[in-house]
């Protein structure tokens, strides 16, 4: 198993839909984030869980929405989403104490909405 | 607000020429700094860290030296191959109060290495 695993990699999905994109780490690492990567754009954070608890969440609108359910699972539920949402999200992991800023990231879910 | 500037690419050179990608940034305090790398089709990888002034964090060859003074940190490499051909990602970082990292990006350099 790779470090940490998202699924599905491809998305494609109507405005009305509701979807979710999930991230696994097998790291044992105790924060987890959601990322936004567009074109010509810096990465964008998301959301920080931190052993399990949301730490950071980025004026990010409510048709995102975040589940933790234990330290190795991150989800991202889509519903309404616009055309300009699509994009590829990525999940990261890493462990606070020892290595901060060390962040592991898994290959992304590219999103698209039509 | 924290931030980062990169030079804008795409960056073409041959193999074995020498590589700069020009990295600065605006901080409070003192943060870490990072190169991450991402190759086609995957997601980011630490390539190469540097936790206070005056450090060289170095990795496969590539080398970025964090100068206080001039708020910067770019990335060289003395001879690239056509396998360092990614989009490479400067970066900083603050500790979050409630735990975790806030790593702040610049918007990415793609390098494309040619024989």
């Amino acid at each position: 198993e790779t470090g940490v695993t998202q699924t599905p990699r491809h998305l494609v999905m109507g405005m009305t839909n509701k979807k979710s994109l999930k991230c696994e780490q097998h790291l044992g690492h105790n924060a987890m984030y959601w990322y936004k990567q567009s074109a010509k754009k810096p990465l964008e954070l998301m959301f920080v869980y931190s052993l399990e608890e949301r730490v950071e969440n980025n004026s990010v609108p409510s048709r995102f929405s975040p589940e933790c359910p234990n330290s190795s699972h991150l989800f991202l539920h889509l519903h309404t989403l616009q055309p300009e949402d699509s994009a590829l999200y990525l999940c990261a992991s890493s462990q606070d104490v020892g290595a901060p800023g060390e962040l592991f990231f898994g290959e992304g879910s590219r999103l698209t909405v039509l | 607000g924290n931030s980062v500037t990169q030079m804008e690419g795409p960056v073409t050179l041959s193999e074995e020429a020498f590589l700069t990608i020009n990295c600065t940034y605006t901080a409070t305090g003192y943060p870490s700094l990072f190169w991450y790398v991402q190759y086609p089709g995957e997601g980011l990888q630490l390539l190469l860290k540097a936790t206070k002034a005056d450090d060289k964090g170095s990795n496969k060859g590539f080398e970025a030296t964090y100068r206080k003074e001039t708020t910067s940190f770019h990335l060289e490499k003395g001879s690239v191959q056509v396998s360092d051909s990614a989009v490479y990602f400067c970066a900083l970082s603050d500790i979050l109060t409630g735990g975790g990292n806030k790593l702040t990006f610049g918007t990415g350099t793609q390098l494309k290495v040619e024989l």
